[in-house]
């Protein structure tokens, strides 16, 4: 089955603790990306990579690192999470960097920062 | 820069009743457009998308959308509700970003209850 596979789907961490959330797709694509929602503001792009070792920002990427090493893998690193980076949390992935192709999403990880 | 306005926050319908969810967005050039839908507890579903080939465009669970380019819109409708239709819907906008690849730009979302 393809999907895109998020973990932890729940966290809660204290500020300043370091912490990944992974993210896992099964369908070979090339593009992916994180997302954060928040009430209100729909989900907004926090890093988006085009292919192995390319990453860059989106909308929001203070206080967030990603790294690509292989094609199936995104972990997103908060390496000093603060309780405004409460939220939840969205991996994205894509067959081809195209305007017309759509995107799959995992389940989503919540993630509270105290 | 490309953007996308969902003119209701919430919108209650009751069930059998149609269902009309507004959008209107903004881009320099031919986008794509996409309505997703966000059950709770769940992550994003695609209902439907527009990628300049018919304007009326048909997605899942008798959901459509037309593109009218000369009001930037494209607005989500269904004849009748159900109570499963109840969820989050957002309204997205795909065009080439600055770094190369799609970029997605949601709209802030419409929440959809259904009544009996």
């Amino acid at each position: 089955e393809a999907q895109v596979t998020q973990n932890p789907r729940y966290l809660i961490t204290v500020t300043g603790k370091k912490l990944t959330v992974t993210c896992s797709q099964n369908m070979n694509h090339e593009y992916m990306s994180w997302y954060r929602q928040d009430p209100g503001l729909g989900l907004r792009q926090i890093y988006y990579s085009m292919n192995v070792e390319v990453t860059d920002k989106g909308d929001v990427p203070e206080g967030y690192k990603v790294s690509r090493k292989e094609k199936r893998n995104f972990p997103l690193i908060l390496e000093s999470p603060s309780p405004n980076q409460t939220s939840l949390y969205f991996c994205a992935s894509t067959m081809v960097p195209g305007k017309n192709t759509e995107a799959f999403f995992g389940q989503g990880t919540r993630l509270t920062v105290v | 820069a490309q953007s996308v306005t969902q003119l209701d926050s919430h919108v209650s319908v009751s069930e059998g009743t149609p269902v009309l969810l507004r959008c209107n967005y903004s881009s320099s050039y031919s986008p794509s457009l996409f309505w997703y839908v966000q059950h709770p507890n769940k992550g994003l579903q695609l209902l439907l998308k527009y990628t300049s080939a018919a304007t009326l465009v048909k997605g899942i669970n008798g959901f459509e959308a037309e593109f009218k380019k000369s009001e930037t819109s494209f607005h989500l409708t269904k004849p009748s509700a159900h109570m499963s239709d109840a969820a989050e819907y957002f309204c997205v906008v795909s065009d080439r970003g600055t770094g190369g690849g799609n970029k997605l730009t949601f709209g802030t979302g419409t929440q959809l209850k259904v009544e009996l």
